[in-house]
């Protein structure tokens, strides 16, 4: 799987709008963006994933570089219940399997 | 939404025993699982695949025979690990996708602790 890389922390004020880039200037045509987080001693949990255009769903839109090497995850207003790690991970989606790296690990201030 | 169910949650267990764990999909069935592990302040890392009727298919540098995976319904999926010791503590995380191109649901992990 094409690599993708996070910065390693973000911190955000609650109610306003977060922005979490993630570069994967390797991504090859066929390759998904997805979106996944994960609470403390949870499992991970789906955001959102794309393609090419840009995706809007109830929990976050996803804005996607036109060249596509580049992605955003838009959080429209933090609460403290975003407080997590969230990890970009690149898929072709065939058989959904996921490479997880690092991650961004995300803080809400109150 | 779809659900994947795992059991127990955590569980203790004496070293030189064996555990078994279980993955359930409770309103989709699952042809393919999988199981991961996460060690504290790390990533979760892929261990292997679990293919419904089929031997499932590990990644490089995971014991088979120590990790032993049978999913043996649409529904169902376990991971036994045997033998257990102290360095096999650990948060093991199944998933499952709802089809071919549909984004993995994950289980809520169970945290295993040999003493």
């Amino acid at each position: 799987d094409a690599k993708t890389t996070q910065p390693n922390s973000m911190e955000s004020n609650e109610e306003e709008p977060v922005h979490l880039p993630c570069n994967h200037s390797t991504i090859s045509g066929t390759d998904y963006i997805h979106w996944y987080r994960q609470l403390p001693s949870q499992g991970p949990e789906y955001v959102i994933h794309g393609l090419t255009s840009n995706v809007n769903n109830r929990m976050a839109s996803l804005a996607i570089a036109e060249d596509r090497k580049s992605s955003t995850l838009i959080l429209h207003r933090a609460t403290l219940r975003d407080a997590a790690v969230y990890y970009c991970i690149l898929s072709t989606g065939a058989n959904s399997k996921l490479t997880f790296g690092k991650g961004i690990t995300l803080s809400v201030r109150p | 939404g779809a659900v994947v169910s795992q059991h127990p949650s955590w569980v203790i267990c004496k070293s030189g025993t064996s555990v078994k764990i279980e993955c359930r999909s409770l309103d989709f069935q699952a042809t393919t699982m999988f199981w991961y592990r996460q060690f504290p302040k790390q990533s979760l890392m892929l261990m292997a695949t679990s293919n419904e009727g089929s031997k499932a298919t590990y990644e490089q540098g995971v014991e088979k025979d120590k990790f032993l995976i049978n999913h043996a319904s649409l529904t169902l999926s376990t991971l036994t690990v045997t033998s257990a010791h102290p360095e096999d503590s650990s948060f093991y995380i199944c998933s499952a996708p709802t089809g071919n191109y549909s984004p993995l649901h994950f289980g809520n992990g169970t945290r295993l602790t040999v003493t």
